[in-house]
């Protein structure tokens, strides 16, 4: 596709449950990052690939939170026992390759923890 | 570890008027610096970068940025801002040679007013 697409654009969950996001990047783009973005902050790091390996993870908050790019293109984050504090706008961003700083940011999921 | 800090949360100016948006950075090592624009509902769009070269640095939509190394800073500026450019700003670093990760600032929120 033309940009980084993230579905869905809103998830309301119940507290406990566990939940999905997906990124789709731009076609041909070997990096790919996570960002949470909390109410009234910046978004914050959370995984880095680079192909299919995740080459930082140092930003997940705790092991609730993990995710995958099997294929080297459309990654996954995965949430269990999600808690309230989880609530945010969850960004995903891809980038040609390393070294190109050309990062290209999706429209994000608003996860929303009831 | 770096830090970007974002001195003013919110700058309101009139159409027309100059403006300029303050971020500082710290940090140990070799920096590369970014501005972002995010408007409501949207995902982050690139304003301009610095990665080596010339101190000032021209972006999208008029605006530009100069890194000042002596002082840890990358304010950005535009000389006449329009209706159009309310939005929200993030200045963001990342380490030469890193994992590519982004830091951001909080954020400052610009208002023009007619």
């Amino acid at each position: 596709g033309a940009g980084v697409s993230q579905t869905p654009s809103n998830k309301v969950t119940e507290k406990g449950k566990y939940v999905e996001l997906r990124c789709d990047p731009i076609s041909g783009h070997t990096a790919l990052y996570w960002y949470r973005q909390s109410l009234g902050q910046g978004p914050e790091f959370l995984i880095y690939f680079q192909g299919t390996g995740a080459a930082d993870d140092s930003g997940l908050p705790n092991d609730r939170f993990f995710a995958v790019r099997p294929e080297g293109s459309v990654s996954t984050l995965k949430i269990q026992r999600t808690e309230r504090g989880d609530s945010a706008v969850y960004l995903c961003a891809s980038s040609l390759n390393r070294d190109n700083y050309g990062y290209t940011f999706g429209s994000g999921t608003r996860l929303t923890v009831v | 570890a770096q830090s970007v800090t974002q001195l003013d949360s919110q700058v309101p100016v009139f159409e027309e008027a100059p403006v300029e948006l303050r971020c500082n950075y710290s940090s140990s090592v070799s920096v590369y610096l970014f501005w972002y624009v995010q408007y409501p509902n949207q995902g982050l769009q690139l304003l301009l970068k610095y990665l080596s070269g010339s101190t000032l640095v021209k972006g999208i939509n008029g605006f530009e940025a100069e890194f000042n190394k002596s002082q840890t800073s990358f304010h950005l500026r535009k000389p006449s801002v329009h209706i159009s450019d309310t939005a929200e700003y993030f200045c963001a670093v990342t380490l030469r040679g890193g994992s590519e990760k982004l830091v951001f600032g909080k954020g400052t929120k610009l208002t023009v007013n007619p």
